[in-house]
């Protein structure tokens, strides 16, 4: 089975700090995305990776940055935490980048900026 | 641009009773489809997905979902509820840009009462 673990499943962050989500995946995939799930929103894609040091934008990449320095782990870290980032992520990896991969998504990580 | 429509934020339905989640997607390109679940808690989960072939597709939980081409929809339909169906449901589509990219639509929040 796919198992993708993210480092925390609540975090409680103040206004201005840095903050760093982590999700690690145990199959070998290629690809793996960051998306921010909000009420009404249905989840929207911040960044991806398709390899090692490799990173692209997704739809809503302002105040966010990606690091992808081994194939298993993919980190998400927030400059300098807004209260607007206040949402719940989620880390998912796919084993390639062909359109009918299936995506394997973590448990989340409900982030609240105070 | 690709995009997807769920029709109705929230659907409720008796136990034994059918379940229709709809959801509509524009693609200019032949598009593949997929159904994700999320459970209270959890991240998602891959219900079904249409590649290519058999339009009538059948998924995990008794789930199936059936590609219309003429009407770009991809609606989720269970002939009986259970109560471990409630749930929030999910319909993407991959992306005409390549890596797999996901676009979702907003999630329908289905609730079974006894």
């Amino acid at each position: 089975d796919v198992k993708v673990t993210q480092s925390s499943r609540y975090l409680v962050k103040r206004t201005g700090e840095k903050v760093f989500l982590e999700c690690v995946q145990d199959m070998d995939h290629e690809n793996m995305f960051w998306y921010r799930q909000d009420p009404g929103l249905g989840l929207r894609l911040i960044y991806f990776s398709y390899d090692v040091k490799m990173k692209e934008k997704g739809d809503i990449p302002e105040g966010y940055s990606v690091s992808r320095e081994k194939k298993e782990r993919f980190s998400l870290i927030l400059e300098s935490a807004s209260t607007n980032q206040t949402s719940m992520y989620l880390c998912a990896s796919s084993p390639t980048g062909m359109g009918t991969d299936t995506q394997y998504f973590g448990p989340g990580t409900r982030l609240t900026v105070l | 641009a690709q995009s997807v429509t769920q029709l109705g934020s929230h659907v409720s339905v008796s136990e034994g009773a059918l379940v229709l989640l709809r959801c509509n997607y524009s693609s200019s390109v032949p598009p593949y489809l997929f159904w994700y679940v999320q459970y209270p808690n959890q991240g998602l989960q891959l219900l079904l997905k249409y590649t290519t072939g058999a339009t009538l597709v059948k998924g995990i939980n008794g789930f199936e979902a059936e590609f219309k081409k003429s009407e770009t929809s991809f609606h989720l339909t269970k002939p009986s509820a259970h109560m471990s169906d409630a749930a929030e449901y999910f319909c993407a589509v991959s992306g005409s840009g390549g890596y797999n990219k996901l676009i979702f639509g907003a999630g329908t929040r289905l609730a079974v009462h006894p």
